[in-house]
Formats: C-alpha cells, structure tokens, sequence
C-alpha cells in the first residue's frame, strides 16, 4: 500500500524557535517534493529531492532526503511569522503515482 | 498561459446533476494530475495522465468519476450525479515529464459544492 505519513499534524511555534517535521512513506521511491499552502489558496512547490542524502535549503527552511530510511525532514530555523501555512510532503512512487501526506498546519506566534 | 489553468474556479450544483471541471495544464506539460482536497484536509490522488499512455485511474473514488484528456492537453474530470460528499477542492497540476524530478504545478483548484 503506498501510504505517506506526516508529523505532527499542527504544530504552533514561537518566533525564533526551530523545529523539524516529519514525513515517512511506506515503500520505495526517489523522489520527493515538499509544498506550501497558505489557506484558501493551491500549493507552492517548495523542494524537490531527488536521491539518498539529498539536501536543499531556501531561507529558514531546509529539506533532506533518506530513501534508506523512506524519510524526509523540512527543518525551520528561526521562525518567523510569515511561515504559517500547511507544508505538505509528497512521494512519487514506482508508477509516477504521487501521494501526499496528511499536510502540518503550522502557526508562528510572536 | 503562464500557470495551470482550471475553471470553473467555484461550481455550486443541486445533488444528482453532473458537472465538468476543466485544466489546461501549462504548455509543454506532459504529465497531468488531478487531486481533490476536502475542507482542512490532504490531498487525494484521483488520477494521472503521462502523454498519450493510458490514465492511471486507480484513485478514482468511484465510477461517477471519469477524466478525459484530449490531445495530451486539456483535461476535464467529470463528476456524474453528484453527491454532498463530493464537495471539495478539485486541483489539477502539471510537469513537464512526470519520470524525471521537474518541479509539478498546481492551478487554483476548483471549489465544488454540492447542495
């Protein structure tokens, strides 16, 4: 069963704080995007991560990629206000089948 | 156009009648996929589109549920007797190939309520 598995689910922060979120997924697959999605909007492609050991970072958040592990991580240091949203992480799988996990609703608060 | 373009952008419709939904994903696009979100949820694989390959349909939830691609452009997804549950955001995205790790692009989505 191809299923992806984010956490936490919601997450409130305070600026400045840093914190990692989570996403596992259940068989192989060597590739994997992470999005945004502010509300009542569509995604914004954050990442793509294309192979084990994979790392990409853009401002205060960074993404990595272990496909050993079937695990990827979107780090955020410093938070800051303008980072809430939903961050979605998506695996494509063996039939360009791409699934998402559940999504993290994160909040910044000063 | 400059992204993935879909319309209706909001459909309110009565239970029981049918309703299209239309992408027109960015020019070049090879692959297509189109997903529904319901209120303050994930995203739900319905089905993908690769070139002229046939549709893989296994995440339609039903077979009211149908999608066509004509040319390996335009997409529409039909919705047949629709019912309440079927409200939801409807989002069509786009790549230029879907094997490789070109980044994927969301449109608008379409709101659909189902009275």
């Amino acid at each position: 069963e191809l299923k992806v598995e984010q956490n936490p689910l919601f997450l409130s922060m305070q600026e400045g704080k840093n914190y990692t979120i989570y996403c596992n997924y259940s068989t192989t697959s060597d590739r994997l995007y992470w999005y945004r999605q502010d509300p009542g909007k569509s995604l914004e492609s954050l990442f793509v991560l294309l192979s084990n050991g994979a790392v990409k970072q853009e401002g205060r958040l960074m993404a990595s990629l272990d496909t050993k592990a079937r695990l990827s991580t979107l780090h955020i240091t410093a938070a800051v206000h303008d980072l809430s949203a939903t961050y979605f992480c998506a695996v494509v799988f063996y039939n360009n089948d791409m699934r998402f996990g559940a999504g993290t609703r994160l909040t910044v608060k000063p | 156009g400059a992204g993935v373009s879909q319309s209706p952008s909001n459909k309110v419709t009565e239970k029981g009648k049918d309703v299209e939904l239309r992408c027109d994903p960015i020019s070049g696009h090879t692959a297509l996929y189109w997903y529904r979100q319901s209120l303050g949820q994930g995203l739900e694989f319905l089905i993908y589109f690769q070139g002229n390959s046939a549709p893989d349909k296994s995440g339609l939830p039903s077979d009211r549920f149908s999608a066509e691609r004509t040319g390996g452009s335009v997409s529409t997804l039909t919705i047949q007797r629709t019912q309440q549950e079927d409200s939801a955001v409807y989002l069509c995205a786009s790549s230029f190939r879907a094997d490789s790790g070109n980044t994927i692009y969301f449109g608008e989505g379409s709101w659909l309520t189902v009275v």
